[in-house]
């Protein structure tokens, strides 16, 4: 079982439509969890992190992270084309900040398109 | 613009020979992360310097090694080259105190090896 895990893709939506990535984490230690888009041929850009259970509204995309059961996802509201990226979930054992932040586990990627 | 950047964008090396990159922090970030991105693939970890040592260490072979220095720059250093070392480098930086402190990325370098 791999430590963090993305729904398969690639996940194909229309303009407007809401866009849902999953992510399942197998540590149950882990205690931040974070989403980044990257861009074909970029670096990773962090977009949201989440450290609570419940939700977490940032403009058009929303994170919820559910700690019993392991699960983290990203709903993109609004769907436009120039969110077709991947989208990386990753998570680390470390909160309130500190040295662990940079020691995270991410899964392997979702590739979402936005079709017009 | 994250503020942190790498050198050099591109490289292309044969198997066998060893390879340096380089990467500033983000002014005033005192930690250092590297990550390896294979193609298709999310970014693993490397390791971690801060304070110029080094602070944890991902599943990867000693011929990767490293360095931090007083002004918290890095290098990443990888000897005897192998073909599945072909990847994208990232490096990034964080401060190692402060809830609000994720990571930013720099824009990376690619590295081919034939």
């Amino acid at each position: 079982q791999k430590e963090v895990e993305q729904n398969s893709g690639p996940l194909s939506v229309p303009e407007g439509a809401i866009a849902s990535l999953n992510c399942t984490y197998s540590d149950r230690v882990s205690q931040s969890f974070f989403w980044y888009r990257q861009y074909s041929g970029k670096s990773p850009e962090l977009i949201m992190s989440i450290y609570s259970n419940g939700d977490k509204e940032d403009g058009r995309f929303t994170a919820q992270l559910n700690k019993a059961s392991q699960y983290v996802s990203l709903l993109i509201r609004d769907s436009q084309p120039s969110d077709s990226a991947t989208y990386l979930c990753a998570v680390t054992r470390g909160n309130a900040g500190g040295t662990s932040y940079g020691k995270l586990t991410f899964g392997q990627g979702t590739i979402l398109t936005v079709h017009p | 613009e994250t503020g942190v950047t790498q050198s050099p964008t591109h490289l292309i090396k044969t198997r066998g020979q060893q390879v340096t990159l380089r990467c500033s922090s983000q002014s005033g970030h005192n930690t250092v992360s590297w990550y390896q991105q294979a193609l298709g693939q999310g970014p693993q970890f490397i390791f971690q310097y801060y304070r110029e040592e080094e602070n944890g260490r991902g599943n990867f072979p000693p011929r990767f090694s490293g360095l931090q220095f007083p002004n918290y720059s890095s290098e990443l250093n990888v000897n005897a080259l192998e073909l599945d070392d072909s990847a994208l480098y990232l490096c990034a930086s964080s401060l190692s105190s402060g809830e609000n402190s994720p990571l930013h990325f720099g824009n990376g370098t690619r590295l081919t090896v034939t």
